[in-house]
């Protein structure tokens, strides 16, 4: 089976230009979450779809959207950059939930920088 | 609220020695813990889990076993190679659906 797959792998925008990222998930696989990692927050929780649906939402402004497409890809939005949104985003699929013992598979990130 | 903590790095160890990484988390109900490895340039990759109490997960040569009466997944080694430099994150998933992770240890092995 193919892993999942996030693309682009690299984005160089300018403040208050907006992003797209875009996941697929391993074939099957119905929740897709998303990762922020930054050396000094660590790795953020963004938010989760399920079926289309957001299911779970970290603590991130409004500027951060996602969704989710009936084949389970999933794009997450950033509008408005800020240079504080520079990091590498995560995405992550698994089989039914991604709470419970469900384990999450990890696409290879986008790192976005912005300038 | 819910919480990982692990035990800070950087971790240097030499090749062949024990390795020992804390981690201890907050949470409500009967979470289900992982670990995590990442190697330079790659996303995470599921090193081991466990989903209740005593349960221990292994993989190549690692173990951690689920201690609820310490809220702790310590991750350990008997035998490290220089291969298993990486960052390694102690992860937690709630009924919640929302996953919880540690700010993660750099390990370096020298050889």
């Amino acid at each position: 089976k193919a892993g999942v797959t996030q693309t682009p792998r690299y984005l160089i925008k300018t403040r208050g230009q907006q992003v797209t990222l875009s996941c697929s998930p391993i074939s099957g696989h119905r929740s897709v979450s998303w990762y922020q990692q930054t050396p000094g927050q660590g790795l953020q929780f963004l938010f989760e779809y399920f079926s289309e649906t957001q299911r779970n939402k970290g603590n991130f402004p409004g500027r951060f959207s996602g969704r989710q497409f009936s084949n389970s890809r999933s794009e997450m939005n950033v509008s408005t950059l800020e240079l504080g949104d520079s990091a590498l985003y995560l995405c992550a699929s698994s089989l039914e939930q991604a709470g419970g013992s469900d384990t999450q598979y990890f696409g290879p990130g986008t790192r976005l920088t912005v300038l | 609220g819910n919480s990982v903590t692990q035990m800070e790095g950087p971790v240097t160890l030499s090749e062949e020695a024990f390795l020992t990484i804390n981690c201890t988390y907050t949470a409500t109900g009967y979470p289900s813990l992982f670990w995590y490895v990442q190697y330079p340039g790659e996303g995470l990759q599921l090193l081991l889990k466990a989903t209740k109490a005593d349960d221990k997960g292994s993989n190549k040569g690692f173990e951690a076993t689920y201690r609820k009466e310490t809220t702790s997944f310590h991750l350990e080694k008997g035998s490290v190679q220089v291969s298993d430099s990486a960052v390694y994150f102690c992860a937690f998933n709630t009924n919640a659906g929302k996953s919880t992770f540690g700010d993660g240890t750099t390990l370096t092995v020298k050889p």
